[in-house]
């Protein structure tokens, strides 16, 4: 069993539509968590990053951490053509020592918005 | 700042052969990130640098892997004796352990997709 878990759809949604997309995990060592973005054949891009658990928000995304359930959520509010990318989440562990900066990644998630 | 880069962008070879990717990190960042992603995968770390000194290697790199950053700066990634297993994007990113977001921030480079033959 992978460590970090995402569905990687295809997820298919109407522009202007709410996107949620989800990982869950099961290392409970994990405290910082990220969503990256993917556009075809380019490298990730960092759209949010949460410590522990919480909400936060910027602009039409809104990232969820839930660490009691090990789930992390991203919301994207008012969908975008352009939002039409693979989305990553992605976390580690601040144990410190030398595992601080390895980053675990979900399988992502391929999201189409069409007009 | 120019953003992570890496050379070649694509690279075609054929099995058995060695091949060199290059990594130059956003100037001034300390660490610095190898990841492997094949197609329909999220990227796997491979190994990390802080300055030049290597301080950890995943399990998938075999020993037909190689990575330098011999004065700090840029990074180099080695495959010998390439099999067609290895075809996959290969990505580095950067970040610094200075300024608020530590190293949770890391920026990606735009890969170097490799095709073994």
């Amino acid at each position: 069993q992978k460590e970090v878990e995402q569905d990687p759809g295809p997820l298919s949604v109407p522009e202007g539509a709410i996107v949620s997309l989800n990982c869950t995990y099961s290392n409970s060592a994990f405290q910082y968590f990220m969503w990256y973005r993917q556009y075809s054949r380019k490298g990730p891009e960092l759209l949010m990053y949460t410590y522990s658990s919480g909400n936060k928000e910027d602009g039409r995304f809104t990232a969820q951490v839930d660490k009691s359930s090990k789930y992390i959520s991203l919301f994207i509010r008012d969908s975008q053509p352009s939002d039409s990318a693979t989305y990553l989440c992605a976390m580690n562990n601040p144990a410190g020592g030398t595992s601080y900066g390895k980053l675990t990644f979900g399988q992502g998630t391929i999201l189409t918005v069409h007009p | 700042d120019t953003g992570v880069s890496q050379n070649p962008r694509h690279k075609i070879t054929k099995r058995g052969q060695n091949v060199t990717f290059r990594c130059d990190p956003i100037s001034e960042h300390n660490r610095l990130y190898w990841y492997r992603q094949t197609l329909g995968q999220g990227p796997e770390f491979l190994t990390y640098f802080q300055n030049e000194a290597q301080l950890e290697k995943s399990r998938l790199l075999s020993d037909r892997f190689s990575a330098e950053r011999p004065k700090g700066s840029f990074s180099t990634l080695e495959i010998q004796r390439t099999e067609q297993g290895d075809s996959a994007m290969y990505l580095c990113a950067s970040s610094s352990t200075s300024g608020p977001l530590r190293e949770e921030t890391q920026y990606f480079g735009p890969g170097t997709r490799l095709l073994v033959l």
